[in-house]
């Protein structure tokens, strides 16, 4: 069965700093894996998404991500963040009947 | 760029009355899916759907929930007979044929009182 553990419920960093946000999976095959943002009282916008073509994937807003099978994590990351960075981010796994299992999100503030 | 819709934005509804959720999917989209997210907790699958019927359901769809698609458009999350603990946002998605990539509306926040 596949899932998602993302490590750390809360991140707080100083706006220009780096961001580190940490999905460990379990998967019985190869995956697909994604990371979601959810600004408050929005949806789910797609950040960036793996499928095995590349190992270090690119996303919007300049989020990417890189996939560790020997270390099963899919960790995301930016290297300066931003105000409007603040949000939920969520790291899914899709399972082989396409549906998807949500890590329970980690919430980053962005300080001044 | 094509979005997926959701309406209404918020519902508000009493205990054991039905409600009905909508959604439209964007258009060459054939795989369907609603999830729920309690506040304060992780988004749960609810069910798929797929060539007019149920792909896959969670162990919270139970039998007061159905899934339709009445007019070839919309695609609909009834609940017959709410529960204080069916306030949740659910949110709908979508997904073409090819691709496990799926869209997600904007979601409809449910208050059951």
């Amino acid at each position: 069965a596949q899932s998602v553990t993302q490590l750390d419920s809360h991140v707080s960093v100083s706006e220009g700093t780096p961001v580190l946000l940490r999905c460990n999976y379990s998967s019985s095959y190869s995956p697909s894996l994604f990371w979601y943002v959810q600004h408050p009282n929005k949806g789910l916008q797609l950040l960036l998404k793996y499928t095995s073509a590349a190992t270090l994937v690119k996303g919007i807003n300049g989020f990417e991500a890189e996939f560790k099978k020997s270390e099963t994590s899919f960790h995301l990351t930016k290297p300066s963040a931003h105000m409007s960075d603040a949000a939920e981010y969520f790291c899914v796994v899709s399972s082989g009947t396409y549906k998807y299992i949500f890590g329970t999100g980690t919430r980053l503030k962005v300080l001044a | 760029e094509p979005e997926v819709t959701q309406t209404p934005s918020h519902q508000v509804t009493q205990m054991g009355q039905e409600v009905i959720l909508r959604c439209v999917p964007i258009s060459n989209h054939l795989y369907f899916y609603w999830y729920r997210q309690i506040l304060g907790q992780k988004v749960e699958f609810l069910v798929s759907f797929y060539n007019n019927e149920i792909s896959e359901k969670s162990e919270i769809f139970d039998d007061q929930f159905s899934v339709e698609r009445p007019d070839g458009s919309n695609f609909t999350l009834k609940i017959r007979s709410t529960k204080l603990e069916d306030s949740a946002m659910y949110f709908c998605a979508t997904n073409p044929v090819g691709t496990d990539t799926q869209y997600f509306g904007p979601g409809t926040r449910l208050t059951v009182l």
